[in-house]
This record gives structure tokens, sequence and C-alpha cells, in this order.
């Protein structure tokens, strides 16, 4: 069976500050991660997927298959990516494993 | 385009009594899916159809919680009797179908349960 651990409930950093948002996950197969994320108020939706290797809104992250770890960057935070951020596993038939999520302040 | 609608928005009942969802996804979306959170933990994943057939129903507690897709558009899902412990949010969700990776999940605004 797949899992996912955000260990973070929480992460407050500063604006311009780097932000690193954890994400392991355990699953035998060859997995697909993404980050989903819901803004204040807003539907859950997909910030990036790892297939895709883009950066989206200055957030990058890389699948790390040494340290099952799928961790989200951003170099430069701002007060505009305060949000829940769930990491996610896909496995076969598209169903998705959610971490327990990870909210993001980000402080003037 | 359209997003996934889901109604009611809020629902309040009290224990013991039944309750019922519905589920509007993306034109086009065969798969559909249903996922509950609970306060403070991500979504868990209850069902997932393909058209009208279903995918995975492994997590979803059969002895109360049933779920339909009749014409492989429209879903419900209910709940009888509902249990202090269901309270959380029902999420419905929608993607399009393929056999070659994962497919971007597009998500509703959620039916928010309390159950007294």
């Amino acid at each position: 069976a797949q899992r996912v651990t955000q260990p973070e409930k929480l992460l407050s950093v500063f604006k311009g500050a780097p932000v690193e948002l954890k994400c392991n996950y355990s699953y035998s197969g060859s997995p697909e991660l993404f980050w989903y994320v819901q803004y204040s108020r807003q539907r859950l939706q997909l910030l990036l997927r790892h297939i895709s290797r883009e950066s989206i809104k200055g957030f990058t992250a890389d699948l790390n298959k040494g340290e099952t770890s799928f961790h989200l960057k951003k170099p430069f935070a701002q007060e505009e990516d305060s949000a829940m951020y769930y990491c996610a596993l896909s496995a076969a038939g598209n169903m998705l494993t959610f971490g327990g999520g990870t909210r993001l302040m980000v402080k003037p | 385009e359209a997003g996934v609608a889901q109604s009611p928005r809020y629902k309040i009942i009290e224990k013991r009594q039944s309750v019922a969802f519905w589920c509007n996804p993306i034109s086009g979306h065969a798969t559909l899916y249903w996922y509950q959170q609970i306060l403070g933990q991500g979504p868990k994943l209850l069902i997932q159809f393909q058209n009208n057939g279903v995918v995975d129903d492994s997590q979803l507690p059969k002895d109360r919680f049933s779920a339909e897709r009749l014409k492989g558009v429209d879903s419900t899902l209910k709940i009888q009797p509902a249990k202090l412990e269901d309270s959380a949010v029902y999420l419905c969700a929608s993607s399009q179908f393929g056999t070659s990776g994962a497919y971007e999940q597009y998500f509703g605004p959620g039916t928010r349960l309390t159950v007294t």
C-alpha cells in the first residue's frame, strides 16, 4: 500500500525567504507525484506534477527515488503563496493518495 | 469551462439520520471520484467511477455509505445512518481517462457535513 507523509503541519516564513515543503512517500511501484494547493476560499487545484518537470508560480519539485521524497521548493516566498499544500501520489488507475497537508504562511 | 459542481455546500444532521450529496463533473470527464476530508487531514479516496462503473471502492464503508453514477455523468453519495465520525468535507473530483500516466483531477467546492 502507498503512503504519503508531510512532516510539517505548519510552515511560517517571511516574504522573500526560501521555502521547502517536505514530502516523503512509500510505494513499491514507479510513482507519479503531485503537489496540489488550496488557497483560502478556493478549490483544491493542481500546482505541479513531477512528470512535467516544470516550474509553476516559481515552485519546483524534484522526485528523489533514492530518498523517496518529492519536496516542494521556492527560492523567494511571496505573501500570495500562503495556502494549504498537499503532496499526492498516484498509483494504478489514477487513484490519488494524499499527505496530511502543510499550511504555508508567508509573513510580510 | 464550467467546473465540478457539488450540492449542498453545507449540511447539518443528527446522528443516525441519512444524507445525500450530489456531484456534476466537468463535461466529457469519464472518471469521477469521491473523497472524504476530515478536519486536519488530507483527502481520502472513497470511490472512483469510470463512466458508470466502479473502479475502486476499497475504502468506502459499505455498511453505511453508497454511491452511484447511473448514467455515467452525475453522481450521488449517500450516508445512512450517519455517525459522528462522518463529520467531514466531502469532495468530488473528475478527470479525463487514459491509459498512460495520471491525469489532473479537478475538484469541486466540497460539501461540509456536520453530524451532531
